[in-house]
C-alpha cells in the first residue's frame, strides 16, 4: 500500500482558510467513504479531528470540515487560528481491515 | 476516561525481538479493535496492524507481515505486539489505537520508542 499523497505544507493569516488535499486510488479513497483526518501536534500522538469524510467527533471545532471528490479528499480549516499550527494526517480504509495514511502536511499560521 | 499506555520500547540490534504492551483502561477493552500504528523518527504515520475485540482477525501491513504479531489479553485489557527479526527501518514511535468509532482509531497512547541499532 502506498501512502495517499498531501502536500508538504500549506500556510495562511489568522482568519483566513486553508484547503489540505489528499489523493488516493480507487482501491482506498475511491472506494469507501471511510476517510480521516489526524492533527499532531510535536512530540504528540495523533487527535482524531474528522471521520467518515466530513464528519467531526465531539469537541472539535466546526472550523475544521471535510470532502470528498472520486478519489481525492480534502480538510478545509477555516478561520484558522494559531493553535491550528499543526501537521495534519489524511487516511483511508484500504480493504481487508487496512489502512493506509497520507504523507502529512504541515499548516502554518502567518 | 479512555487512557492506552504503551511500554516495551528500547534499542535492540538488528534481527533482534521485542515485545511492546498497551494497557487500556476507562472502556470496555474486550468490545473494541485495536490498531498498532508507528511513526518513523522525522517521517509520517504508518499503519502497522489490526486485531479485531475477540481476537480471532489479525491483519498485518506488508512490511510486517510474517515478522510481526499482534495479539490481545481481554481479562487483562491488554494489547501486545511481539516484533521478531526486527530491521533499521522499524526504529519508529510505536502507538496503540482503539476505534472506539468502528473503522477509525479514534484514541491513542502517547507512544513507545523502538531503536533498531548495532
Amino acid at each position: 500500500q502506498s501512502a495517499l499523497t498531501q502536500p508538504r505544507s500549506v500556510s495562511g493569516s489568522p482568519g483566513q482558510s486553508v484547503t489540505i488535499s489528499c489523493t488516493g486510488t480507487s482501491a482506498d479513497i475511491g472506494f469507501y467513504n471511510y476517510v480521516s483526518w489526524y492533527q499532531q501536534h510535536p512530540g504528540k500522538a495523533p487527535k482524531l479531528m474528522i471521520y467518515d469524510v466530513s464528519k467531526r467527533p465531539s469537541g472539535v471545532p466546526e472550523r475544521f470540515s471535510g470532502s470528498k471528490s472520486a478519489n481525492t479528499a480534502s480538510l478545509t480549516i477555516s478561520g484558522l487560528q494559531a493553535e491550528d499550527e499543526s501537521v495534519y494526517y489524511c487516511c483511508s480504509y484500504a480493504g481487508s481491515y487496512t489502512y493506509v495514511f497520507g504523507t502529512g502536511t504541515e499548516v502554518t499560521v502567518l | 476516561e479512555v487512557q492506552l499506555v504503551e511500554v516495551g520500547g528500547g534499542l535492540v540490534q538488528p534481527g533482534g525481538s521485542l515485545r511492546l504492551s498497551c494497557a487500556a483502561s476507562g472502556f470496555t477493552f474486550s468490545s473494541y479493535e485495536m490498531n498498532w500504528v508507528r511513526q518513523a523518527p522525522g517521517k509520517g504515520l504508518e499503519w502497522v496492524s489490526y486485531i479485531s475485540s475477540s481476537g480471532t482477525t489479525t491483519y498485518y501491513a506488508d512490511s510486517v507481515r510474517g515478522r510481526f504479531t499482534i495479539s490481545r489479553d481481554n481479562a487483562k485489557n491488554s494489547l501486545n505486539l511481539q516484533m521478531n527479526s526486527l530491521r533499521a527501518e522499524d526504529t519508529a514511535i510505536y502507538y496503540c489505537a482503539v476505534e472506539m468509532t468502528t473503522m477509525y482509531m479514534d484514541v491513542w497512547g502517547k507512544g513507545t520508542t523502538v531503536t533498531v541499532s548495532s
